[in-house]
């Protein structure tokens, strides 16, 4: 069936420190891929999506981009700030099940001053 | 324009006893979608409902778990004889319909715990 993988947390990283986020996924067809924020104690919020390869998805300073080469869609930002601190996941939709968001297990983010 | 409510925000339960949470979606949004999350995992999807309907209860327990949306009020999602694995983070999602194009909208969640 389908599903995400996302690399294992917390990423640790300091003030203004390059972020990547490592996600893959595995489905038939063609997918949507999105990346949602959770901050501690709320819910989850949409940070990004893209709905078909090469597309780029991007807000507040994070990005990702499509790749269905490498089915991939990693997250990136140039540079985090301490209130980037969250648990971020990467989901899935496909279209064959389109109501139906397959979750990534999450990464914790701490940003430290 | 308020946002997916749920409510209560922390449940706590002995074993045995029944949970129910609640839902309310964002003004104009006809559909519910249900995701529990473990500790420490991601969400796993449960069941979609519409008006009325059970969309797809795919990811519900067969047992002791049940879910629905009436005409009027909100969305229940109800578990009944409560262990402590059901202790989890419940949440909420809403979306105008249920197309793959459309953005699910999440609530921030019913923190349950079973003692």
């Amino acid at each position: 069936g389908d599903s995400v993988t996302q690399m294992e947390g917390p990423v640790t990283l300091s003030e203004e420190a390059f972020l990547t986020i490592n996600c893959t996924y595995t489905a038939t067809g063609y997918p949507s891929l999105f990346w949602y924020v959770q901050y501690p104690g709320e819910g989850l919020q949409l940070l990004l999506k893209a709905t078909k390869a090469d597309d780029k998805g991007s807000n507040k300073g994070f990005e990702a981009t499509y790749r269905k080469e490498t089915t991939s869609f990693h997250l990136e930002k140039g540079s985090v700030q301490v209130s980037d601190s969250a648990v971020y996941f990467c989901a899935l939709r496909n279209r064959d099940s389109s109501y139906k968001l397959i979750f990534g297990s999450g990464t914790r983010l701490l940003v430290r001053p | 324009n308020a946002g997916v409510m749920q409510n209560p925000r922390h449940l706590v339960r002995r074993r045995g006893q029944e949970a129910r949470l609640r839902c309310s979606p964002m003004k104009g949004h006809s559909h519910v979608y249900w995701y529990r999350q473990l500790p420490e995992e991601g969400l796993k999807f449960m069941v979609y409902l519409q008006k009325e309907n059970i969309i797809d209860e795919s990811g519900m327990p067969k047992e002791r778990f049940s879910a629905e949306f009436p005409k009027e009020g909100p969305s229940i999602l109800r578990i009944q004889q409560v262990v402590r694995g059901d202790s989890a983070a419940y949440f909420c999602a809403s979306s105008p319909g249920g197309a793959g194009t459309d953005t699910q909208y999440f609530g921030p969640g019913t923190r349950l715990t079973v003692l």
